[in-house]
C-alpha cells in the first residue's frame, strides 16, 4: 500500500459550486496532514495543515481528518476559476512529507 | 524573507555531463528535501537532509549526489546526466509544525 493515496480522477465543478477531494493514508505517514496546490508550472503551494481530527476552515477551504478510518479530505467552497489546479495531499512521518500524486480540478465558469 | 531559492531556473545539459542544483532557504529551517515531478508520477524524493551534516537517500538516489554546505544551502549534483534525469527539481525545506515550502524548480532537459 503507498503511503498516501488518491484515487480520484480529474474533477470538473461548476463555477460556485462545492469541489471534495479526498485522500487515505497508512499507519507509515500519521502525524500530521497537508493539502498543496499546483498550479501548471509552478510549484506547489501550501494551502492547509491539520493535526487532530474533525474539521478546520480556512477562508472557501476546509480540510477535515478523521485518523480512524485514515483519510483526509479538502473542501472547496465556491469554487472559483483560480481554484483551477492540481491539489496535493501530504501526510508527514520518518522526517520527509509523503505526496499523493494529486487530483486535477477543473472550475468550469 | 525569499523563503527557498532554486538556481538555475532552466538548464539543457547533453548526455554525460555534469551539473549542481543550488538551493537556499533563509528561513531557519533544519530540514531540507530535493524532488523531481514527472507527468504522471507525482513528486518522488530524491535525497533529504534532516539536520546540518546528515544526509539520506529517498525513493529515486540513484545518479544523484547532494551536499548540506550549511544550514541554509543543500545542492543536488548530476555526475553523468542521463536523458531520464529529464524532469522538474523542487528543493523544499520543513518547518516545525512540518510544513514543508518549495522553491521555484529547476527545469532540466538532457539530449
Amino acid at each position: 500500500q503507498k503511503e498516501v493515496e488518491q484515487n480520484s480522477g480529474p474533477l470538473s465543478v461548476p463555477e460556485g459550486a462545492i469541489a471534495s477531494l479526498n485522500c487515505t493514508y497508512s499507519d507509515r505517514v500519521s502525524q500530521s496532514f497537508f493539502w498543496y496546490r499546483q498550479y501548471s508550472g509552478k510549484s506547489p503551494e501550501l494551502i492547509m495543515s491539520i493535526y487532530s481530527n474533525g474539521d478546520k476552515e480556512d477562508g472557501r477551504f476546509t480540510a477535515q481528518l478523521n485518523k480512524a478510518s485514515q483519510y483526509v479530505s479538502l473542501l472547496i467552497r465556491d469554487s472559483q476559476p483560480s481554484d483551477s489546479a492540481t491539489y496535493l495531499c501530504a501526510a508527514y512521518g520518518n522526517n520527509r512529507l509523503a505526496f499523493g500524486k494529486g487530483n486535477q480540478v477543473v472550475v468550469i465558469p | 524573507n525569499a523563503g527557498v531559492t532554486q538556481t538555475p531556473k532552466f538548464q539543457v545539459l547533453k548526455t554525460g555531463q555534469s551539473m549542481t542544483l543550488q538551493c537556499a532557504q533563509d528561513m531557519n529551517h533544519n530540514s531540507m528535501y530535493w524532488y523531481r515531478q514527472d507527468p504522471g508520477m507525482g513528486l518522488r524524493l530524491i535525497y533529504y537532509s534532516a539536520s546540518e551534516g546528515t544526509t539520506d537517500k529517498g525513493e529515486v538516489p540513484n545518479g544523484y549526489n547532494v551536499s548540506r554546505l550549511n544550514k541554509r544551502e543543500f545542492s543536488l549534483r548530476l555526475e553523468s546526466a542521463a536523458p531520464s534525469q529529464t524532469s522538474v527539481y523542487f528543493c523544499a525545506s520543513i518547518n516545525r509544525e512540518y510544513e514543508q515550502y518549495f522553491g521555484p524548480g529547476t527545469r532540466l532537459t538532457v539530449t
